[in-house]
């Protein structure tokens, strides 16, 4: 079954404490991208990879870090969490960019529910 | 900046009747629009997209949306809602190649029976 994987699904955590939130297809896709979505706010994209070894910052990437040494991992590291990176995170991939062949679609993982005390 | 935006937070409706959820974007000359639906507790699932050609997109479980350039919009459209389509759905766009996704706040619609 394709699908994308996260782990964990709920975190509480304490300010300052580095945590890394995984995630994993088994689809061989290329693109691959983590989003947090706050009420009111919709969905912000942090960081996206176009392959391995190739990252670039969405428009909230401040305070995360990210890696793609596999092509099916990317996870998402918070050095120091803050108690404003409290948040949904969802990853997606896809087979190349943002889904742009007609057949294509961005495939979105269960979500990661985290919280900074 | 890019954005998209979502006029309605919420829009409740009765069991079959229409609905149209709006969504306007920024103008650029390559622009690929989506909409998303999430249930609760669960991730976002692709309901339709509009990348070229024909400005009408249906999309699954009877949903579609319409591309206007010249307003720059891309509202989505159900003839007949059921309780099932209950959910918060969001607009996105992307720009060019197709990296980064700008999405909306988000419409929680919800179906009165």
């Amino acid at each position: 079954e394709a699908q994308v994987t996260q782990n964990p699904r709920y975190l509480i955590t304490v300010t300052g404490k580095k945590l890394t939130v995984t995630c994993s297809q088994n689809m061989n896709h290329e693109y691959m991208s983590w989003y947090r979505q706050d009420p009111g706010l919709g969905l912000r994209q942090i960081y996206y990879s176009m392959n391995v070894e190739v990252t670039d910052k969405g428009d909230v990437p401040e305070g995360y870090k990210v890696s793609r040494k596999e092509k099916r991992n990317f996870p998402l590291i918070l050095e120091s969490p803050s108690p404003n990176q409290t948040s949904l995170y969802f990853c997606a991939s896809s087979l190349s960019g943002a889904g742009l062949a007609d057949q294509e679609t961005q495939y979105f993982g269960p979500g990661t529910r985290l919280l900074v005390l | 900046a890019q954005s998209v935006t979502q006029l309605d937070s919420q829009v409740p409706v009765f069991e079959e009747a229409p609905v149209e959820l709006r969504c306007n974007y920024s103008s650029s000359v390559s622009v690929y629009l989506f909409w998303y639906v999430q249930y609760p507790n669960q991730g976002l699932q692709l309901l339709l997209k509009y990348l070229s050609g024909s400005t009408l997109v249906k999309g699954i479980n009877g949903f579609e949306a319409e591309f206007n350039k010249s307003q720059t919009s891309f509202h989505l459209r159900k003839p007949s809602v059921h309780i099932s389509d209950t959910a918060e759905y969001f607009c996105a766009v992307t720009y060019g190649a197709g990296n980064q996704f700008y999405f909306g706040t988000g419409t929680s619609l919800t179906v009165i029976p």
